[in-house]
């Protein structure tokens, strides 16, 4: 299977804990996303990479958020000392875009739900 | 914050029936899409219309977008019991480098 693929899909934890979930992208694309969607609502975005250069977070990325992209593949995001609030689904997305084209269809994963008790 | 509004919040239809879906955003945009969402996975991407396009079509589905009005509509034909789904409108900005989603409409069709 070529898809988005997440790891673990499923992470429950204690409050104050630390949890990395993992996404590897379609190997050809250059861009890589990460979203919040909890339930009942869109996915809201988080941050995302083009190629290992991270160029944009969002103010919903606090400083307990960290992500990276070592080498342009895969990309991990952690959180740092996961409250209640940080339970929500942690998706993934990748997508080619060639340079001055706009932003097109993005390739999303299943998903990582994460639960903090 | 969330750019879209979908209308109906939900909606239930028999098989066969015609499925309409509305979004509307606030800003100027380059391009909208429509995603769906089956309970609790990921999304998949159904289709892309460009700022300067006022309709399209794949397969049972017809999107159209009113620019002036800030708003686009999803209408799924002859609806299937596999159907049964989120739909949610994205949009992306003018320069803007990524989604920001609506959200969604939960639609149950009913065999």
């Amino acid at each position: 299977d070529t898809g988005v693929s997440q790891n673990p899909r499923h992470k429950i934890t204690k409050r104050g804990q630390n949890v990395t979930f993992r996404c590897d992208p379609i190997s050809e694309h250059n861009r890589l996303y990460w979203y919040r969607q909890t339930l009942g609502q869109g996915p809201e975005f988080l941050t995302y990479f083009q190629n290992e250069a991270q160029l944009e977070k969002s103010r919903l990325l606090s400083d307990r958020f960290s992500a990276e992209r070592p080498k342009g593949s895969f990309s991990t995001l952690e959180i740092q000392r996961t409250e209640q609030g940080d339970s929500a689904m942690y998706l993934c997305a990748s997508s080619h875009k060639g340079l001055g084209s706009p932003v097109h269809e993005q390739f999303f994963g299943p998903g990582t739900r994460l639960t903090v008790l | 914050s969330q750019q879209g509004e979908e209308d109906p919040q939900a909606l239930s239809i028999q098989e066969g029936e015609n499925a309409t879906m509305n979004c509307s955003y606030k800003t100027s945009i380059n391009n909208l899409q429509w995603y769906r969402q089956n309970s609790g996975r990921g999304l998949v991407h159904l289709i892309l219309i460009r700022s300067n396009e006022r309709e399209k079509h794949s397969g049972r589905l017809r999107v159209t977008l009113d620019t002036s009005k800030k708003s686009s509509s999803l209408l799924i034909t002859a609806s299937r019991a596999a159907d049964t789904a989120s739909y949610f409108c994205a949009t992306v900005m003018e320069y803007g480098n990524k989604l920001v989603f609506g959200a969604g409409t939960i639609l149950r069709v009913k065999s």
